[in-house]
């Protein structure tokens, strides 16, 4: 039962250019959600996040927009850099008794081209 | 800040041996560790939570006998792999997050750890 869908699994973009990847998700009760960078062999790194009260959150290059109705999340990169050249993670989290947990999608390997 | 160191970085053993992984918050008290393993081009699989001096929670599927998880203290947990089986291979990464508050959801990753068993 994947919760956190991302289907596309990969998207080449000119440098320059706007980078969108998108996140679907189908858990109601995800109240935050979040994007990490992932480059081979190494952890994942927070990029930005956004909570389930707000539809627009933005830092620097990067934008994540949230619609709730929807149930739909997209980052989007601007201007694309050869150095975003990574997998991009979509995440939300949800809460459990008092604690919560992060559930990951499959990812989207981003290319930027020269 | 945030920042989340694990060791080793690469272990190779022979079948039945264990191997112990080490996780630490280095400029923050982490209260919730995590433990993730990703097999090559997919996702990360969430195995456990861990809270300090407490018992981990596992994830269905994951054999708590198999995957030993302790976490004694605000920056450190560590994973032990028992007598490893060429399955078991796969890259390890640990996340640790500081609170469990609103607004304090978001995780920082280690840099993970492969694990070959040979």
């Amino acid at each position: 039962d994947q919760q956190v869908k991302q289907n596309s699994p990969s998207l080449s973009v000119q440098e320059g250019r706007i980078s969108i990847l998108n996140c679907d998700y189908t858990n109601s009760m995800f109240d935050y959600f979040l994007w990490y960078k992932k480059y081979p062999a190494e952890g994942p790194t927070f990029l930005i996040s956004i909570s389930s009260i707000k539809d627009k959150n933005e830092d620097g290059r990067f934008t994540v927009f949230l619609n709730k109705s929807a149930k739909h999340l997209s980052l989007h990169i601007v201007p694309s850099q050869p150095g975003d050249s990574a997998v991009y993670f979509c995440a939300a989290s949800v809460r459990y008794s008092s604690a919560s947990k992060i559930i990951f999608g499959s990812g989207t390997r981003l290319s930027i081209r020269p | 800040g945030a920042v989340v160191s694990q060791h080793p970085s690469w272990v190779i053993c022979k079948s039945g041996t264990s191997v112990k992984i080490e996780c630490r918050s280095l400029d923050f008290q982490a209260t919730t560790m995590f433990w993730y393993r990703q097999f090559p081009k997919q996702s990360l699989m969430l195995m456990a939570t861990s809270n300090e001096g407490s018992k981990a929670t596992y994830e269905q599927g994951v054999e708590k006998d198999k995957f030993l998880i302790n976490h004694a203290s605000l920056t450190l947990s560590t994973l032990t792999v028992t007598s490893a089986h060429p399955e078991d291979s796969s890259f390890y990464i640990c996340s640790a997050r500081e609170g469990a508050g609103a607004g304090q959801e978001t995780q920082y990753f280690g840099p993970g750890t492969r694990l070959l068993v040979l």
